[in-house]
């Protein structure tokens, strides 16, 4: 089970405390996500970046921060400003060449604020 | 803004019955339309894209550009089909837009 891992499995945070979820793959792929993943919710886009150094805000950007000084490595930082962080976070890639649109998924990194 | 509707939460069918798992989405654009599954325990994979127009695992999706639909069907259900199904939309963004899920149980 190679491609694109994520780590820690199980985060737990408590409240005030910033935390950084580990995304790291090695598809060769320009283009990592960030999604969340409620229960009835589906996955809404939090960042992403089709390039080193360059990333957007998606849908649900706030309380979060990311960074992508590497290839390889796109990490997710939960701030103390996001309100409701208990949830699923699941890390994504693809080529970002505009005729393959199909992203490869993490395991998922399961945070509870306590 | 695009969006992508799925309006079952839970489907329940038997084994041998035939599925059709229902997407709906809104995009001014030209849509890439896909499916992915999510086992229990497994990660999240894709299922099959519209542009392929292949069948996977049995399950077939026609893009109707009319309707805005791209349901996800299959003629027999298996019990191996239980899982959560999302159906999701490309966009120029290159990030994918998700719909809210459908969970398939398939009881024996």
């Amino acid at each position: 089970d190679g491609g694109i891992t994520q780590s820690p499995k199980y985060l737990f945070r408590k409240e005030g405390q910033n935390v950084t979820l580990s995304c790291e793959q090695n598809l060769n792929h320009d283009a990592m996500y960030w999604y969340r993943q409620d229960p009835g919710q589906g996955l809404r886009l939090i960042y992403y970046s089709q390039i080193v150094n360059d990333f957007q805000k998606g849908d649900i950007a706030e309380g979060y921060s990311v960074s992508r000084e590497k290839k390889e490595s796109f990490p997710l930082t939960v701030t103390s400003a996001q309100k409701n962080p208990t949830a699923f976070y699941l890390c994504a890639s693809n080529s970002g060449t505009t005729i393959d649109n199909e992203q490869f998924f993490g395991p998922g990194t399961r945070l509870t604020v306590l | 803004a695009q969006r992508v509707t799925q309006p079952e939460k839970l489907l329940s069918v038997f084994k041998g019955a035939p599925v059709e798992l229902k997407c709906n989405y809104s995009y001014s654009g030209s849509p890439e339309l896909f499916w992915y599954v999510q086992y229990s325990r497994q990660r999240l994979q894709l299922l099959l894209r519209h542009i392929s127009r292949e069948s996977i695992k049995g399950f077939t999706a026609d893009l109707n550009k009319g309707e805005t639909s791209f349901h996800l069907k299959k003629p027999f259900a298996q019990e191996e089909d239980s899982a959560m199904y999302y159906c999701a939309l490309g966009t120029g963004r290159r990030a994918l837009t998700f719909g809210s899920g459908t969970r398939l149980q398939v009881q024996p």
